[in-house]
Formats: C-alpha cells, sequence, structure tokens
C-alpha cells in the first residue's frame, strides 16, 4: 500500500530533550514536506525537500532540523524542544515531475500526524 | 505573496442539504488549487484540484467545486449532506510561476464541517 509512515504517533517529553519524528514514504516520490497544525493556524510549512541532500525552509523552521540522506526517509528533529513546539505534525510527500508537466499539480500524500507535547 | 482564505471557521449543515465551504485566494499568476479533507486522528487527504479547462471540478465522495477567476474563488460544494462529511476542509493554493518549488503550497486555516442527522 502506498503511504507515509510516520513515528511517533503519540510522544510526550520536557524541554531540552532532543526528539527525532521519523517519517518514510514507499512511492519513491522526490518532494517530501513537513507541516505542523496549529488550531487557529491552519497547516504551516517548517522545512521540505525536493529530492536527496536538498533541503529548504519552510515558513516556521525555527527550533527545527531536517534530514535527507535517503529518497525515503525525511526524519524532523527537535535539537532542545520547547513547550510552543508542542502541536501536530504532518510528513507529506508528492512527485516533482508531473506526467501532464505541470510540476506544481501533484498531489501530497499525508502521513497520519504525530502528536508532541513538550512539558 | 500567495494568500488563500477560508472565511468561516464552522459550517453547520444538516443532513441531506446541499452544502458549501468558502475559499477565496490571491495569486500572481494562474492557481493551482486544491482541497483536502482530515477527518478526526488522520492526516489530510486529497479530495479535488483545479489546474486548467473546466471551471466546475469533479472529486472524492461526491464533492465537487467551482473555479471562479472574476471572484478569485474555489468554493467547495456537494449537493447533499452526509453525517459521514463531518470533518476539517482545507483549501491550498500554488501559483504556477512556483510550479518547479513544491515548497509554495499555501494551506488556509481550515473549516470544520459538522452534518447533522
Amino acid at each position: 500500500e502506498a503511504q507515509v509512515t510516520q513515528n511517533p504517533r503519540y510522544l510526550i517529553t520536557v524541554t531540552g530533550k532532543k526528539l527525532t519524528v521519523t517519517c518514510s514514504q514507499n512511492m519513491n516520490h522526490e518532494y517530501m514536506s513537513w507541516y505542523r497544525q496549529d488550531p487557529g493556524l491552519g497547516l504551516r510549512q517548517i522545512y521540505y525537500s525536493m529530492n536527496v541532500e536538498v533541503t529548504d525552509k519552510g515558513d516556521v523552521p525555527e527550533g527545527y532540523k531536517v534530514s535527507r540522506k535517503e529518497k525515503r526517509n525525511f526524519p524532523l528533529i527537535l535539537e532542545s524542544p520547547s513547550p510552543n513546539q508542542t502541536s501536530l505534525y504532518f510528513c507529506a510527500s508528492s512527485l516533482v515531475s508531473g506526467r501532464d508537466g505541470l510540476s506544481g499539480a501533484n498531489v501530497l500524500t499525508f502521513g497520519a500526524g504525530s502528536r508532541l507535547t513538550v512539558l | 505573496a500567495q494568500s488563500v482564505a477560508q472565511p468561516e471557521d464552522q459550517v453547520n449543515v444538516a443532513e441531506g442539504n446541499p452544502l458549501t465551504v468558502k475559499c477565496t485566494y490571491s495569486v500572481s499568476g494562474n492557481p493551482y488549487l486544491f482541497w483536502y479533507v482530515q477527518y478526526p486522528n488522520r492526516g489530510l487527504q486529497f479530495l479535488l484540484k483545479y489546474i486548467t479547462g473546466d471551471n466546475l471540478v469533479k472529486g472524492s465522495y461526491g464533492f465537487e467545486a467551482e473555479f471562479n477567476k472574476s471572484q478569485t474563488s474555489f468554493h467547495l460544494k456537494k449537493p447533499s449532506a452526509l453525517v459521514s462529511d463531518s470533518a476539517l476542509y482545507f483549501c491550498a493554493v500554488r501559483d504556477e510561476n512556483y510550479g518547479g518549488s513544491q515548497g509554495n503550497l499555501i494551506f488556509g486555516k481550515g473549516t470544520k464541517l459538522s452534518v447533522k442527522p
């Protein structure tokens, strides 16, 4: 089954304790992205990657790191989590090159989400 | 700059009645427009998209959306709502000029649809 898998789904941690949220996709997608979802703010992009070893900042990158060493994996790293990073996190992926040549028209496939609480 | 607005935080509809979830956008070029749905404790799922062509786009679960260039809108509609349609709906836009960069897909804040029996 084509899917994006995130782990852990739920996590409670304390301020300053480094954590990693993993994301893996089995669709050979070039593009991967992390979003956070907060009430009243909708989805905001944290980081994205157009391909292996190519990453770029989204709208809210502060306090986060990412890496893209393999095409299928795109982990989100919180080096020193703080309470304002308590949120629902989503990983998503898509093709970059569109079959109809319209690369911007590709549909995102989302993971089920990771709910993070930082105390 | 790109932006997308969903003016209603919540829409309440009786089962069997038509529903509309509103979305307006702002881009400098031609837009690529999307609707996604989020059911409780799930990730977002794609519903439909407008790229070019017919202004009325049909998608999953009986939903459709109408692209209106003059009003810069892309409202989501369904002729007869079901209780199972209750979910959070997100509109998203990308400017075609940014087609080479997937990082410019902008999401609205979401509209909660509640369908009562």
